[in-house]
């Protein structure tokens, strides 16, 4: 049974860099076809999708959010990461990873979710 | 970009029948599988359908997903309403190198 698991600061200042971990246990990052995602939630809101890496290492971004993120792969460590620089209120949220396979599309696997607050 | 707009809520009786609906707002509902997600609160979103009208297995037949492409919208069937239905769904597809998720619609069962 795969697992996905984020981790990181639940609290980051104005204007620094958001940095998640995502990772998985029960199998392979390497193997198989699939895209590892983050996806977002504000409070109250809806999902939005940050962007995904490919077992390759390439990698997609949502346009809105391209400018300040980045989603590397630690193969050696079965994780994956995010990065998003410059940050504000608007993006205190739960921050999710999880994994979308390409053989019947869909997101198959979720991580619980952390919640990040940015604030001063 | 396109975007997929929801109800925002809908509700129903236990027993009853319910239509989400999820339309999008540029390119073809057909071009692209539409996924089906459903949030609890508290927790992580699962998959009720997947490629518009496919069930992952656990996931009851009481859901079921189709496309219409003269109103370029996907819907998302729930017959037999039980309680713990009620939870936001949220519809999401994509295009070349986007993923987008619906604005969700919140099921109230009572």
């Amino acid at each position: 049974q795969v697992q996905l698991q984020e981790s990181g600061p639940g609290l980051v200042k104005p204007s620094q860099t958001l940095s998640l971990t995502c990772t998985v246990s029960g199998g392979s990052i390497s193997s198989g076809s699939y895209y590892w995602s983050w996806i977002r939630q504000p409070a109250g809101k809806g999902l939005e999708w940050i962007g995904r890496i490919y077992t390759s290492g390439s990698t997609n971004y949502n346009p809105s959010l391209k400018s300040r993120v980045t989603i590397s792969v630690d193969t050696s460590k079965n994780q994956f990461s995010l990065k998003l620089s410059s940050v504000t209120a608007a993006d205190t949220a739960v921050y999710y990873c999880a994994r979308w396979r390409t053989s019947g599309y869909y997101f198959d696997y979720w991580g619980q979710g952390t919640l990040v607050t940015v604030s001063s | 970009n396109f975007m997929l707009t929801q109800p925002h809520s809908v509700s129903e009786s236990p027993g009853k029948t319910v239509t989400i609906s999820c339309t999008r707002s540029s390119g073809s509902i057909a071009s692209n599988y539409v996924q089906w997600y459903q949030q609890r609160p508290g927790s992580s979103p699962t998959t009720v359908i997947y490629e518009d009208n496919q069930r992952p297995s656990g996931v009851p037949d009481r859901f079921s997903g189709s496309i219409d492409s003269s109103s370029n919208s996907a819907s998302l069937t729930i017959s037999g309403l039980k309680t713990e239905d009620e939870a936001d769904y949220y519809c999401q597809s994509y295009d070349s190198s986007n993923w987008v998720f619906g604005g969700g619609t919140k099921l109230t069962v009572l």
